[in-house]
């Protein structure tokens, strides 16, 4: 089962910055935080991860908090091609498989 | 080819008869997974190739279902004596190997059976 839990669904403006909560209650100190998302009728899509230190890239960034609880991606300048679902996930960089859970459904509102 | 390849994009097929689905990772990608995604739901993991080998079969749901790699590139996903619950989306990654996660999926296959 996935550890990590989302809101079911959330929405955001056009244009505005789309903010994705996600708690790791039961993270470990060797596990990282990964962001995928699926747009409709595709596959997931691999978006950014990270350890201790936030992280951006040309997607998206990634804010964890200092106790690793929790983690936020940002999606700074929403367009309505992000409307997704979005999964974070906890996962070691030797494990083998990646466990998604239910993820949160993301609408862009035009 | 540039991405993860599924074949075929969709398949119907009736309830008892035997199915395969293919998976043409990306060239180099040394692992491979498939899972398995119904309506509403996140992809469900099925089974994990490091090479040739099945590292991690732990998903799969019973014995209908098998998969095989044997030159550690393309690799069939079989589902034998079908039964309307096999329909969903399965979903195929590939990734570079161990310590490396960036997994990439195909656009995946719909299975239907009737």
């Amino acid at each position: 089962d996935a550890k990590t839990t989302q809101p079911p669904s959330m929405d955001c403006a056009e244009g505005r910055a789309a903010n994705l909560p996600c708690n790791h209650s039961t993270i470990s100190g060797n596990e990282y935080v990964y962001w995928y998302r699926q747009i409709h009728s595709q596959g997931p899509q691999y978006i950014i991860h990270g350890l201790k230190n936030n992280e951006t890239n040309e997607m998206a960034s990634l804010i964890i908090t200092e106790d690793r609880k929790s983690s936020t991606l940002i999606l700074p300048h929403a367009t309505l091609r992000d409307t997704a679902v979005y999964y974070c996930i906890d996962l070691m960089n030797r494990d083998d498989k990646i466990i998604f859970g239910k993820g949160t459904r993301l609408h862009i509102l035009p | 080819g540039a991405g993860v390849s599924q074949t075929p994009s969709n398949k119907v097929t009736e309830k008892g008869k035997y199915v395969e689905l293919r998976c043409d990772p990306i060239s180099g990608h040394t692992a491979l997974y498939w899972y398995r995604q119904s309506l509403g739901q996140g992809p469900e993991f099925l089974i994990y190739f490091q090479g040739t080998g099945a590292a991690d079969d732990s998903g799969l749901p019973n014995d209908r279902f098998f998969a095989v790699r044997p030159e550690g590139s393309v690799s069939t996903l079989k589902i034998q004596r079908t039964e309307r619950g096999d329909s969903a989306v399965y979903l195929c990654a590939s990734s570079l190997g161990p310590g490396n996660t960036e997994a990439f999926f195909g656009q995946g296959t719909r299975l239907t059976v009737v």
